[in-house]
């Protein structure tokens, strides 16, 4: 069974702070997925990756960044974090090829920025 | 961007009647793609329907897809309390950066009262 590990559930952070938030995949995946998701707007994604050291930006890249050294890890980084980042993110994993492969998702960080 | 929208956004039923919520999309597609998502917990891949598929089972769920209509259906027949949750339609769209992924309407919160 594919496990999809995010290492925090709730993180608190003050603004301006850099903000590391790390996602491990078990199944051997080549793409993994950032997104957030904030009620009424469902869930947007950030960035993926479809190998390592391969990013592409989603539909809300700015204020993040991420890294993918390894093909089980894929990291999101709050470059300096604001308030309107406080959400919940979820990181997501699936196979390599077609892009419509159904995703596996981790349990999420609900993530506050004071 | 957004390709799936769920419909309604809110059902609430009593245990044991069926609830159905619909889902319209914009692009064609190879697939459709049904999500669950409990309280505070990550996304769960419920069902897959193919372009070419017009009904597909899985234990208490049915979906069905009409291409014409660009929509698709999720019934679950014989509700239980463990049912509540939020439901997610998924398809590919293209993303500003010409790579296309798996987008997610903003779901249907379904609560089923015993």
């Amino acid at each position: 069974d594919v496990k999809v590990t995010q290492s925090s559930r709730y993180l608190v952070k003050r603004t301006g702070e850099k903000v590391f938030l790390e996602c491990v995949q078990d199944m051997d995946h080549e793409n993994m997925f950032w997104y957030r998701q904030d009620p009424g707007l469902g869930l947007r994604l950030i960035y993926f990756s479809y190998d390592v050291k391969m990013k592409e930006k989603g539909d809300i890249p700015e204020g993040y960044s991420v890294s993918r050294e390894k093909k089980e890890r894929f990291s999101l980084i709050l470059e300096s974090a604001s308030t309107n980042q406080t959400s919940m993110y979820l990181c997501a994993s699936s196979p390599g090829g077609y892009s419509n492969q159904p995703q596996h998702f981790g349990d999420g960080t609900r993530l506050s920025i004071l | 961007s957004q390709q799936g929208e769920e419909d309604p956004q809110a059902l609430s039923i009593q245990e044991g009647e069926n609830a159905t919520m619909n889902c319209s999309y914009k692009t064609s597609i190879n697939n459709l793609q049904w999500y669950r998502q409990n309280s505070g917990r990550g996304l769960v891949h419920l069902i897959l329907i193919r372009s070419n598929e017009r009904e597909k089972h899985s234990g208490r769920l049915r979906v069905t897809l009409d291409t014409s209509k660009k929509s698709s259906s999720l019934l679950i027949t014989a509700s239980r309390a463990a049912d509540t949750a939020s439901y997610f339609c998924a398809t590919v769209a293209p993303l500003n950066s010409g790579y296309s992924t798996l987008t997610f309407g903003k779901g249907t919160m379904l609560l089923v009262s015993p």
